[in-house]
């Protein structure tokens, strides 16, 4: 699969728009971008997916680029429960999630 | 939503002990469950990879007579610890999905942290 690049930290204030980036350079015509996110002592929680398209869902929304080699993963209003490590994967239909060290977003007051 | 539950949450025993660790799927059939390992500060490690009743795939350095795994159902799979030792002491997590619709995410379970004393 192909490896994703993303930020260590990003700081975000609460209710503000958190803007999650993440490169995936050499990603293929078949593989999706997922993303995940971890709360600490937690197991991952799914956020949401998507192939080329635009997402949305009641978490958040997914803008992928027209040449498909970044996207960003946009929280509309952070809350303090947001803060975790949040993982973008890419990942063929039928592949292994693999994980990387995601971006540690931490919002505050 | 999709709930893939973990039990136990958490477990301390003894060096030389053997440690089961349980996943079920609640509401989907998991036809595939994948086992992971997380130690502290580091990301999420692929372990293992079971396909329901047949042999899990295990990945590199990972030691299949170690770590064993059961498959037997669409709704659980069990991961046991044989012989644990304080350097298994880990954050265990499984993952289930099910592999015959494609459009469908993988789901966690909320891991279970297992101290060997």
């Amino acid at each position: 699969d192909a490896k994703t690049t993303q930020p260590p930290s990003m700081d975000c204030a609460e209710g503000r728009a958190a803007n999650l980036p993440c490169n995936h350079s050499t990603i293929s015509g078949n593989e999706y971008v997922y993303w995940y996110r971890q709360i600490h002592s937690q197991g991952p929680q799914y956020i949401i997916h998507g192939l080329k398209n635009n997402e949305t869902n009641e978490m958040a929304s997914l803008i992928i680029t027209e040449d498909r080699k970044s996207s960003t993963l946009i929280l509309p209003h952070a809350t303090l429960r947001d803060t975790a490590v949040y993982y973008c994967i890419v990942r063929v239909p039928w592949g292994k999630l693999t994980f990387g060290t995601g971006t540690r977003l931490q919002v505050t007051l | 939503g999709a709930v893939v539950s973990q039990h136990p949450s958490w477990v301390i025993c003894k060096s030389g002990t053997s440690v089961k660790i349980e996943c079920r799927s609640l509401d989907f059939q998991a036809t595939t469950m994948f086992w992971y390992r997380q130690f502290p500060k580091q990301s999420l490690m692929l372990m293992a990879t079971s396909n329901e009743g047949s042999k899990a795939t295990y990945e590199q350095g990972v030691e299949k007579d170690k770590f064993l795994i059961n498959h037997a159902s669409l709704t659980l799979s069990t991961l046991t610890v044989t012989s644990a030792h304080p350097e298994d002491s880990s954050f265990y997590i499984c993952s289930a999905r099910d592999m015959t619709d494609s459009n469908q995410p993988q789901h966690f379970g909320d891991g279970t942290r297992l101290s060997i004393l």
